[in-house]
């Protein structure tokens, strides 16, 4: 079927580490995808995002890699901050028009935990 | 640069009842999707609106219905609550280019609605 799914529900992680959150997608045919933070009482905050004929985004302290050969996408956080502490989102859009803005499909979510 | 606003920010129904959520897309977005979004999971896609047209839709019954006024602004609807819509209802907004992929949707914060 067509979903996004995440490998782990949970990481934590010491302040100032890497973090990287994983993200499967099944839909050969998607060709955008977009990391979201949400914190407690908030919505989804916006990340960064890339395009299927891009396999790396670079954006501050953050990088998303896609790897369209197993379905993969990763988000990579530098120097992790208490403030980073949220769930993330990977989502993904199913776009029969390639003009047209789509439906985001998401996964159930990784939540962060940064541990001073 | 005003983001998307919603409101009520909470709110409180009764089963039966119905129920109209409110959202402004952000300065310069022509798009909004609607999406809800259960305690612990991703947000699934209701629908989305262009050009004051439902252009696509999710897998939700006809009670959840929505409209698109002229300024981009939109409304959600949903008749006949049941407890199992007792979630956070949020509205995301893009902008529809012409000759361009996708461009990233822009959450707010939601509307709490919870079902007694």
């Amino acid at each position: 079927g067509e979903s996004v799914g995440l490998h782990l529900p949970t990481l934590s992680v010491q302040e100032g580490d890497n973090s990287i959150i994983n993200c499967a997608y099944s839909n050969s045919a998607s060709d955008y995808f977009i990391w979201y933070k949400q914190e407690s009482g908030k919505g989804p905050q916006f990340i960064i995002d890339i395009r299927s004929n891009m396999d790396k985004r670079q954006g501050q302290r953050v990088t998303v890699l896609l790897n369209k050969t197993v379905k993969h996408l990763s988000l990579q956080i530098a120097a992790t901050q208490p403030g980073d502490s949220a769930v993330y989102f990977c989502a993904e859009i199913l776009n029969p028009y390639y003009n047209q803005g789509g439906k985001l499909i998401f996964g159930q979510g990784t939540e962060l935990s940064v541990k001073p | 640069d005003a983001g998307v606003t919603q409101s009520p920010t909470h709110l409180i129904k009764t089963r039966g009842q119905q129920v109209t959520l409110r959202c402004s897309p952000k300065s310069g977005h022509d798009t909004v999707s609607w999406y809800q979004q259960a305690l612990g999971q991703g947000p699934q896609f209701i629908f989305q609106y262009y050009e004051e047209e439902e252009r696509q839709r999710g897998n939700f019954p006809d009670r959840f219905s929505g409209h698109q006024f002229p300024n981009y602004s939109s409304e959600l609807n949903v008749n006949a609550l049941l407890l199992g819509d007792s979630a956070l209802y949020l509205c995301a907004s893009s902008l529809a280019l012409t000759g361009l992929s996708n461009q990233p949707q822009h959450f707010g914060d939601g509307t709490r609605l919870s079902i007694l």
